[in-house]
């Protein structure tokens, strides 16, 4: 069975304060390992897809590196409006297009 | 590109009613698309994966008679509560590929009251 698991559940940071979110996975044949960001009441958009260890992408202060065991979202000087839930998920090869979800990180970067 | 739409995004419906939920995908066409739904600080729960021409597929745990899901077209796919329970209360949120990424839609709230 496919399990993604994200940590931690809920991160808190100064404006400017650079860390990581985890996202610690099994699959049976990875398709695809993909990053989504969250704000409340709304779907989840679009970050990043990452296909092969050692494969990294990157888009303004976010950073999405990919292990064979895990995934990094590395978010440099962060900003408020950063502030979100942050999804990963993994697409097996044998499951179409289907995605299993980690808990997900709630992120809060105070000003 | 890839822009998935919900209608409608919010409905608010009396206890044994049915609501009907539609998910369209707005600039690609999609064989597949996907039904989730979310509870407050939870992630997502995928209840059915619907495709174009035949029937849902429903994870385990999903009343299919519960949750009827129309996929007519290329580019819409409707999940119709049925006999609405306070319980279903939640966020529904349904998901479009044009090849592997999903593309999320804003989400569709329910409140049964």
């Amino acid at each position: 069975e496919d399990q993604v698991t994200q940590s931690p559940e809920a991160l808190r940071l100064q404006e400017g304060e650079s860390s990581s979110l985890n996202c610690s996975y099994t699959v049976s044949g990875l398709r695809g390992l993909f990053w989504y960001r969250q704000d409340p009441g709304k779907g989840p958009e679009f970050l990043f897809t990452l296909y092969s260890a050692g494969e990294e992408k990157e888009k303004e202060r976010l950073k999405a590196t990919l292990t064979k065991k895990e995934s990094f979202l590395h978010i440099t000087a962060p900003k408020p409006e950063d502030s979100a839930t942050y999804l990963c998920a993994v697409q097996a090869g044998n499951a179409g297009n289907m995605l299993t979800f980690g808990g997900g990180t709630r992120l809060m970067v105070k000003p | 590109g890839a822009v998935v739409s919900q209608h409608p995004s919010w409905v608010i419906c009396k206890s044994g009613t049915s609501v009907k939920i539609e998910c369209r995908s707005l600039d690609f066409q999609a064989t597949t698309m996907f039904w989730y739904r979310q509870f407050p600080k939870q992630s997502l729960m995928l209840m059915a994966t619907s495709n174009e021409g035949s029937k849902a597929t429903y994870e385990q745990g999903v009343e299919k008679d519960k949750f009827l899901i129309n996929h007519a077209s290329l580019t819409l796919s409707t999940l119709t509560v049925t006999s609405a329970h306070p319980e279903d209360s939640s966020f529904y949120i349904c998901s479009a590929s044009p090849q592997e990424t999903q593309y999320f839609g804003p989400g569709t709230r329910l409140l049964v009251l």
